[in-house]
């Protein structure tokens, strides 16, 4: 079974406009992180924002917000305000284990089209 | 802030030669480096966990004669593909960890593009 699942290939969304992005995770450790890494079309990937399993608040960091449902085993990506810069794949990821020393397991991205 | 670095950034090669590709920590100690392999329009996909000074633990299906990999100090680790193919021509990644205020923190290279003619 998939660990973590992205069910929307691409997305679009129009300029200064919010959108999400799906993500669900499966584990039955009670203690995991996960994360969210943007990767352009140069490759390199950029870490967006982290949520730990035991963080009661869902993580922030400037336009891009983190929507934990943990009952769900979701942790859905927005971005509000899009830019066109924000075009790109977009992975989730989680790591399982107490003391985060586990491997990183990524889903299988979504990318993002902004429209002017 | 951490930055991990990787060299070459893109290679082609001819099928049957080896490749080298490393990756360095340029500010902190990693005493363990991830290696990832990326197709084109897919996810990344774990090959290997390498730490410092021990033999690199390899995914099912990964074959360690073939990706070999040397994590010889704490801020420099090295995949050699060997008899390279065409099949082997994808984008890898590496990443380090760095252990900060008693968490761990993972860090990626920019990637390299390895293409074999």
């Amino acid at each position: 079974a998939q660990k973590i699942t992205q069910t929307q290939p691409g997305m679009f969304v129009q300029e200064k406009e919010a959108v999400t992005l799906d993500c669900t995770y499966d584990t039955s450790d009670p203690s995991y992180g996960l994360f969210w890494y943007k990767q352009p079309s140069s490759g390199e990937m950029i870490f967006l924002i982290y949520q730990g399993s035991y963080d009661q608040q869902n993580a922030t960091e400037g336009r891009y917000s983190l929507n934990f449902q943990k009952a769900r085993k979701s942790a859905n990506l927005v971005i509000s305000a899009s830019q066109l810069g924000d075009s790109a794949m977009y992975f989730c990821a989680m790591r399982e284990g107490r003391g985060s020393q586990g491997n990183l397991i990524f889903g299988k991205g979504t990318k993002l089209s902004v429209k002017p | 802030g951490a930055v991990v670095s990787q060299h070459p950034s893109w290679v082609i090669c001819k099928s049957g030669t080896s490749v080298k590709i490393e990756c360095r920590s340029l500010d902190f100690q990693a005493t363990t480096m991830f290696w990832y392999r990326q197709f084109p329009k897919q996810s990344l996909m774990l090959m290997a966990t390498s730490n410092e000074g021990s033999k690199a633990t390899y995914e099912q299906g990964v074959e360690k004669d073939k990706f070999l990999i040397n994590h010889a100090s704490l801020t420099l680790s090295t995949l050699t593909v060997t008899s390279a193919h065409p099949e082997d021509s994808s984008f890898y990644i590496c990443s380090a960890r760095r252990v900060w205020g008693g968490s761990y923190e993972q860090y990626f290279g920019p990637g390299t593009r390895l293409t074999v003619t």
